[in-house]
């Protein structure tokens, strides 16, 4: 079956360090990909995403880019800043956004 | 756009009670909404597909006569979590789909004693 695996945190850096954050999937077919982000006591926040190898997904400085070849979708971002403390979520769906398959979350904290 | 919201946003209740818990999709319609459980420092466990005019779809292991879908509109789900027990006590969160992309609401915590 479809999964998602990302790298284990607790990721701790400090104001404007460089980020990166692993996700790897395995699945049949050609699944969307997904980074949520969850901020302290609250639900799921979209972050980005992409549909198809090679799009890249960007939002607020995050980036992540759909490989298949190495069926990666990494987050990058290049100056992180202390509000950017959250868990972060990388996920995968099908093609119609059903049945989204969720890692299981990276924290990340920003010290300044 | 795709905001959604959820009501209430925290509920303490004596065990042996139920919960009801909205899931609004505020600027879009959502055909099919979905139910998340989540566990303190764990990631989101798909509880069940809410589909607008049908039955629910349940993730094997949940209890559809304890925890009870309905999705009458193209805005509105409802779960109600019935005859509550301490064990029944987590984060529950829903999510909308439109475009091909969930949309979370910021979920409902609830406690029960």
């Amino acid at each position: 079956g479809n999964s998602v695996t990302q790298m284990e945190g607790p990721v701790t850096l400090s104001e404007e360090a460089f980020l990166t954050i692993n996700c790897t999937y395995t699945a049949t077919g050609y699944p969307s990909l997904f980074w949520y982000v969850q901020y302290p006591g609250e639900g799921l926040q979209l972050l980005l995403k992409a549909t198809k190898a090679d799009d890249k997904g960007s939002n607020k400085g995050f980036e992540a880019t759909y490989r298949k070849e190495t069926t990666s979708f990494h987050l990058e971002k290049g100056s992180v800043q202390v509000s950017d403390s959250a868990v972060y979520f990388c996920a995968l769906s099908d093609r119609d956004g059903n049945k989204l398959v969720f890692g299981a979350g990276t924290i990340l904290r920003v010290k300044s | 756009g795709a905001v959604v919201s959820q009501h209430p946003s925290r509920v303490i209740c004596k065990s042996g009670t139920s919960v009801k818990i909205e899931c609004r999709s505020l600027d879009f319609q959502a055909t099919t909404m979905f139910w998340y459980r989540q566990f303190p420092k764990k990631s989101l466990m798909l509880m069940a597909t809410s589909n607008e005019g049908s039955k629910a779809t349940y993730e094997q292991g949940v209890e559809k006569d304890k925890f009870l879908i309905n999705h009458a509109s193209l805005t509105l789900s409802t779960l109600t979590v019935t005859s509550a027990h301490p064990e029944d006590s987590s984060f529950y969160i829903c999510s909308a789909l439109t475009k091909e992309t969930q949309y979370f609401g910021p979920g409902t915590r609830l406690l029960v004693l």
